[in-house]
């Protein structure tokens, strides 16, 4: 199967610093990401459908000025979280499409934010 | 939301068949079956999808009743490794169609 990788798997910061994680799908071309978050003994909610080229289309609640995300390569797509808070404290995980071939979702290994 | 429904755990003695149960009595005809399972602290792994049919591959088997409003999935032989949160969900294929996914199975396959 595809492999999407992420970076850093882990990450611990200050409140009111920015982190940008690294969504990248190592073995095929994806025109469309997706970026999820889950809590703790939660389940995963999406939070914003990335697109090569364009910008992110983001769920109702998810504040797209918080959660920057880019989409620059086919390969390629970040997220960053600015001005972190405690709150959003969180694993992030995403997820990409193989162009062309919609049948399978490949999800990276998430990203794990702590937020002081 | 999620359009699907699961019982929230299961237990599976190890080397027996793990039987997972779906209900998903709104789903469209256009819409397909995905069971994904997510292991502790990874990122959700893509078992299996059918639309009508069974489907079988190395890793389960998806068995969808003829009316399609359940399915169940089937790990032939459990093992330790097995224990993990299944996902199923319906989408429809096409396009950036996003996965919905609902709180799952936690199934525990003890020794």
């Amino acid at each position: 199967g595809a492999v999407v990788s992420q970076h850093p798997s882990w990450v611990i910061c200050k409140s009111g610093t920015s982190v940008k994680i690294e969504c990248r799908s190592l073995d095929f071309q994806a025109t469309t990401m997706f970026w999820y978050r889950q809590f703790p003994k939660q389940s995963l909610m999406l939070m914003a459908t990335s697109n090569e080229g364009s910008k992110a289309t983001y769920e109702q609640g998810v504040e797209k000025d918080k959660f920057l995300i880019n989409h620059a390569s086919l390969t390629l797509s970040t997220l960053t979280v600015t001005s972190a808070h405690p709150e959003d404290s969180s694993f992030y995980i995403c997820s990409a499409f193989a162009s062309g071939r919609w049948e399978t979702q490949y999800f990276g290994p998430g990203t794990r934010l702590l937020v002081l | 939301d999620a359009k699907t429904t699961q019982p929230p755990s299961m237990d599976c003695a190890e080397g027996r068949a793990a039987n997972l149960p779906c209900n998903h009595s709104t789903i469209s005809g256009n819409e397909y079956v995905y069971w994904y399972r997510q292991i502790h602290s990874q990122g959700p792994q893509y078992i299996i999808h059918g639309l009508k049919n069974n489907e079988t591959n190395e890793m389960a088997s998806l068995i969808i009743t003829e009316d399609r409003k359940s399915s169940t999935l089937i790990l032939p032989h459990a093992t330790l490794r097995d224990t993990a949160v299944y996902y199923c969900i319906v989408r429809s294929q096409g396009g950036s169609e996003k996965l919905v996914f609902g709180k799952g199975t936690k199934l525990t396959v003890n020794p």
